[in-house]
């Protein structure tokens, strides 16, 4: 069984500073990844997508992927209480097919 | 550009009836996933269609879910019947079309239909 694996959290961060969320496949053949943020009560909406070693910046977010290890994680630079949400880990092997997480909850504290 | 749409948004059904939920991906998305959200975990695949084919349906408990995707744009999902742990949020999402052995590209989700069934 392939599996993504992610801390449930809550992650606690205080505004202002980073929050770093971290996410383990298992399927070395994985060749997409993405990170979803899901408010409460709302569906996954799409933040990061990443398809090569290294880092990914967009905005406040940084994505880094290292195959080799297996491991993909996320940065939110500068933490604001709208940032409080779930984030999903998501990782495809092809065909379009997501693997997901059961996420990390994340709580910015003002 | 508007984005997926779904339809309900919210039913509440008995076991043993029957349900269906509809879906209009992204125009021009050609992939069209439906995926199920128990509370807590992550979304899970049922059934993925490239055009009006069936990619993969590897995780739908054909025993009780069916799907059709007819003229390659809306999707509709069917529970008959329905079971208490069927009881979740059914999401819809569209992506470009997808190549074998290549990457995946991005897909976008609708707003769900959240299912209760007592």
């Amino acid at each position: 069984q392939k599996e993504v694996e992610q801390n449930s959290g809550p992650l606690s961060v205080p505004e202002g500073a980073i929050a770093s969320l971290n996410c383990t496949y298992s399927d070395r053949g994985s060749q997409s990844f993405f990170w979803y943020r899901q408010y409460s009560g709302k569906s996954p909406e799409l933040i990061m997508s990443i398809y090569s070693n290294g880092d990914k910046e967009d905005g406040r977010f940084t994505a880094q992927l290292n195959k080799a290890s297996q491991y993909v994680s996320l940065l939110i630079r500068d933490s604001q209480p709208s940032d409080s949400a779930t984030y999903l880990c998501a990782v495809s092997s092809g065909w379009g097919k997501l693997q997901f997480g059961a996420g990390t909850q994340v709580v910015v504290t003002p | 550009e508007a984005g997926v749409a779904q339809s309900p948004r919210y039913k509440i059904i008995e076991k043993r009836q029957s349900v269906a939920f509809w879906c209009n991906p992204i125009s021009g998305h050609a992939t069209l996933y439906w995926y199920q959200q128990i509370l807590g975990q992550g979304p899970k695949l049922l059934i993925q269609f490239q055009n009006n084919g069936v990619v993969d349906d590897s995780q739908l408990p054909k025993d009780r879910f069916s799907a059709e995707r007819l003229k390659g744009v809306d999707s509709t999902l069917k529970i008959q019947p329905a079971k208490l742990e069927d009881s979740a949020v059914y999401l819809c999402a569209s992506s470009s079309v997808v190549i074998a052995g290549g990457p995946s590209y991005e897909q976008y989700f609708g707003p769900g239909t959240r299912l209760t069934v007592t």
